[in-house]
């Protein structure tokens, strides 16, 4: 049973575009989000996070929406640019600090 | 600093052969991890540690044994290597159980 889910597998966005990354969980004592983004090759490196008692939160071009009535979470790129190509995770993490559990990524492909 | 660092990077294995996969951080780190990504998987956590001297089983622990001996060093595995355990596998510590920083990873595969 997925607890964390990212239904889309790919993403085609155009250079200078917003890219919108969703994220989907099932588990509701998850307080603590977090975006991993992965080249070829290379280990996941971490991107932005939020916590529970937020709804928002901004890093330059990245901002993350978490809509906890919903058990959403979105991650937004604006503006998109080529080195944004990547595998983007989405991760969650319940009190206690349990493991984090990831989604299956979604590849972002933003074409210039 | 070089954070978590796996060795080895690449690796074959016949069926049958056993390995272990040696990962390693510099961040005096509490908790370590050990995923494996599969295409279309994800990142799926076979094992980890809360702590020097603990282990714990994560979602996919078959076929795997760990050990955590000093705090630095999380020890990765494979008794008897089978073609499933193809895959790339990361390591990962974090400091509190939130925000983990990976390896570079290791590419095993199986024949």
């Amino acid at each position: 049973d997925q607890q964390v889910k990212q239904n889309s597998p790919s993403l085609s966005v155009q250079e200078g575009r917003i890219s919108i990354l969703n994220c989907d969980y099932t588990n509701s004592m998850f307080d603590y989000f977090l975006w991993y983004k992965k080249y070829p090759a290379e280990g996941p490196t971490f991107l932005i996070s939020i916590s529970s008692i937020k709804d928002k939160n901004e890093d330059g071009r990245f901002t993350v929406f978490l809509n906890k009535s919903a058990k959403h979470l979105s991650l937004h790129i604006v503006p998109s640019q080529p080195g944004d190509s990547a595998v983007y995770f989405c991760a969650a993490s319940g009190s206690g600090n349990t493991p984090l559990v990831f989604g299956k990524g979604t590849r972002l492909s933003v074409i210039a | 600093n070089a954070g978590v660092t796996q060795t080895p990077k690449f690796r074959v294995l016949k069926t049958g052969q056993s390995m272990t996969l040696l990962c390693a951080q510099d961040m005096n780190h509490e908790y370590m991890y050990w995923y494996r990504q599969d295409p279309g998987m994800g990142l799926r956590l076979i094992h980890y540690s809360v702590g020097e001297g603990t282990t714990a089983k994560g979602e996919v622990p078959d076929g795997y044994n760990v050990s955590r001996l000093k705090k630095q060093n999380f020890l990765l595995g494979l008794e008897s290597a089978a073609p499933s355990q193809t895959s790339v596998y990361f390591c990962a510590s974090s400091r509190d159980g939130g925000k983990a920083f990976f390896g570079q990873g290791t590419r095993l595969t199986v024949v």
